[in-house]
């Protein structure tokens, strides 16, 4: 069955620290895709990323990036000089051909509060 | 850029009556969406939709619920009977293809009195 497991449920840094936030995940399919959203204070869910299950290169994004490791079913996101508009839920999440694609499974976020 | 468009933003009803949420998705997209979200707690899907008919469900999405595109932009979902349970946010989303980066709409805070 898939499942994605944040271990990390809140996590304070001050400002200009990096920060790294876990994500493993289970699946018994070899194609699948991964993503990470953020929800900042308002609620609204943010796409930052997608990445499948065949591309294991390293993504970065200005100040955020991603490392995707298949040998440890990780996919950890990272903010690097984190600022205050980066405090917010982050939620890692999959879907794989044992959903049809059609459903993504979300794992439980990670709250990053980032002070000032 | 393009959004996906939800109203209302928040919503209270009596339990027993029944609600429609109102989705308007990014123009060109062909896959539609239901998540929830119970306050504090994961997102979970709902539904999926596609050529007008859904394409899958979770176990949550039961008789209570359902799902119409009833034209060529809006996509609703349907509380029949709205149960206190029923109360949390429901995001809208829509994706070009299959397992693309879905565009979230910004949620209906449904609240069940």
């Amino acid at each position: 069955a898939q499942k994605v497991t944040q271990a990390q449920t809140e996590i304070s840094v001050v400002e200009k620290e990096d920060v790294t936030l876990d994500c493993v995940y289970e699946t018994r399919d070899t194609t699948y895709y991964l993503f990470w959203y953020k929800q900042p204070p308002s609620g609204e869910l943010v796409f930052l990323i997608r990445r499948n299950s065949f591309d294991e290169q390293n993504e970065i994004s200005g100040r955020y990036s991603w490392n995707f490791q298949k040998s440890t079913s990780s996919f950890n996101f990272t903010i690097t000089a984190s600022q205050v508009v980066d405090s917010a839920v982050y939620f890692c999440a999959l879907s794989d051909l044992g959903t049809s694609y059609d459903k993504v499974i979300f794992g439980p976020g990670t709250s990053l509060s980032v002070i000032p | 850029e393009p959004e996906v468009t939800q109203t209302p933003s928040h919503q209270v009803t009596q339990m027993g009556q029944e609600v429609i949420l109102r989705c308007v998705p990014i123009s060109n997209h062909l896959y539609f969406y239901w998540y929830r979200q119970i306050l504090g707690q994961k997102v979970e899907f709902l539904v999926s939709f596609y050529n007008n008919e859904i394409s899958e469900k979770s176990e949550i999405f039961d008789d209570q619920f359902s799902v119409e595109r009833p034209d060529g932009s809006n996509f609703t979902l349907k509380i029949r009977s709205t149960k206190l349970e029923d109360s949390a946010m429901y995001f809208c989303a829509s994706s070009p293809v299959r397992s693309d980066g879905y565009t979230f709409g910004s949620g209906t805070r449904l609240t069940v009195v």
